[in-house]
């Protein structure tokens, strides 16, 4: 079973949108939650990296929020550009084992003009 | 300065075929880790590597599969007899360390092997 739930598994917005991107997750003991964006055709290239203690991180227009009591975390994406069409995945990681990662399967985000 | 990559990009080999994927980490990492992206899945940890130590080979889906990391730095993942079920996309990370500290992984662009 993954451990590691996203939603939606796809969202199509208009460029200069806002849109908000779901995950979570049955990871314990939790360390830490990432959040990576994925090209088309390319590496992951990771956006915030989030520890228990840390409810919010931004990046850019990029805001990462988590609620470890309830493990769930958001990445909201402002005034969205075309080169934010990827597919964005998050990562949780456990305790005392920082590369062990489990991966959601990412959501796919399109952005058109 | 440079990042990780891999070689090839792409890779089609005929089913029963043997094939090697190299990844070259960031100069200075120690840590080196082998992932596998299957279309619609999320990306399943294959092999890690840490300085010295005896990677941690608990991923390989089959013994088919070994990698091996030479001086510390480049590493080569061969799969042996491939399947068609080894179709995926083979990326490769590195970091400064690994461990139980909290530290950032660099992805390669990945290798795409189509087995026919």
């Amino acid at each position: 079973k993954n451990q590691v739930e996203q939603s939606p598994q796809s969202l199509i917005i208009l460029e200069g949108k806002n849109c908000t991107l779901q995950c979570n997750y049955t990871v314990s003991p939790f360390s830490n939650l990432r959040w990576y964006k994925q090209d088309t055709g390319r590496g992951p290239v990771s956006l915030t990296i989030m520890t228990f203690s840390e409810n919010t991180k931004s990046n850019g227009r990029y805001t990462a929020t988590l609620d470890a009591d309830t493990k769930q975390s958001s990445l909201h994406i402002t005034a969205s550009q075309l080169s934010d069409s990827a597919s964005y995945i998050c990562v949780v990681s456990l305790r005392n084992s920082g590369y062990a990662l489990n991966f959601g399967k990412g959501t796919s985000l399109l952005v058109t003009p | 300065g440079a990042g990780v990559s891999q070689s090839p990009s792409n890779k089609v080999t005929e089913k029963g075929k043997d094939v090697e994927l190299r990844c070259d980490p960031i100069s200075g990492h120690t840590a080196l880790y082998w992932y596998r992206q299957s279309l619609g899945q999320g990306l399943e940890f294959l092999i890690y590597f840490q300085g010295n130590s005896a990677p941690d080979k608990s991923g390989l889906p089959s013994d088919r599969f070994s990698a091996e990391r030479t001086g510390g730095s480049v590493s080569t993942l061969t799969i042996q007899r491939t399947q068609q079920e080894d179709s995926a996309v083979y990326l490769c990370a590195s970091s400064l360390s690994g461990g139980s500290g909290i530290y950032e992984q660099y992805f390669g662009p990945g290798t795409r092997l189509t087995v026919t």
